[in-house]
């Protein structure tokens, strides 16, 4: 089967830089990919990354580590709108699909 | 569709009751999801259509519990006999590719059907 883990809940200020964390197992690992949930809404793609290395994509940033089956979003210049839940979730060749497996999120709390 | 639609957006039913929950994913997508979200929880997955391959079915809970996508596009959930504990909020997703494809884990979520179960 497939595990994620991650932090339940990060707090940071306006304007600061904030790193979410994601360790993973899984057989078959093929991605990571992270996703932005605003309370109340739906879940919204924000990156991916099959290789090892840094992804960046304006203010946020995603880095993986496929040795060490680690994985973290990084988010700069922190707006009061990031205030939301963070989800990693792992592309997995088990079961030959493909599927992709969320974990149990990270709720950041942007504070004035 | 330009979006992925859900309907209902809210179900109240009562324990023992069979649900529908139906999914319109965007028009070309071959792939379709089905995740549940318990309050303050995470996404738990369910099922996976992905094209012409046969649904990768894992993740439902029990045999209460079926979907099917007809004609490759529309999907409907269906919870027999439901259980207090089913309340949540279910999610559709769909995907233009499958598998393994670049791009296929860019998932494009419907707002989903809140279910409660009295």
């Amino acid at each position: 089967g497939q595990s994620l883990e991650q932090p339940s809940e990060v707090t940071a200020v306006e304007g600061a830089i904030v790193q979410i964390n994601c360790t993973y197992q899984t057989s078959g690992f093929y991605g990571l990919s992270w996703y932005q949930q605003h309370d109340g809404g739906a879940p919204t793609f924000l990156s991916y990354n099959a290789l090892d290395g840094l992804e960046e994509t304006g203010r946020f940033s995603s880095f993986l580590s496929r040795s060490d089956s680690y994985g973290y979003l990084l988010l700069q210049e922190l707006q009061m709108k990031d205030s939301a839940s963070y989800f990693c979730a792992v592309s997995s060749s088990s079961g030959n699909t493909g599927k992709l497996i969320f974990g149990q999120g990270t709720t950041l709390q942007v504070k004035p | 569709g330009a979006g992925v639609s859900q309907s209902p957006s809210n179900k109240v039913t009562e324990k023992g009751k069979d649900v529908e929950l139906r999914c319109d994913p965007i028009s070309g997508h071959t792939a379709l999801y089905w995740y549940r979200q318990s309050l303050g929880q995470g996404l738990e997955f369910l099922i996976y259509f992905q094209g012409n391959s046969a649904p990768d079915k894992s993740g439902l809970p029990s045999d209460r519990f079926s979907a099917e996508r007809t004609g490759g596009s529309v999907s409907t959930l269906t919870i027999q006999r439901t259980q207090q504990e089913d309340s949540a909020v279910y999610l559709c997703a769909s995907s233009r590719k499958t598998g393994f494809s670049s791009g296929a884990n860019v998932l494009t979520f419907g707002a989903g059907s809140r279910l409660t179960v009295l």
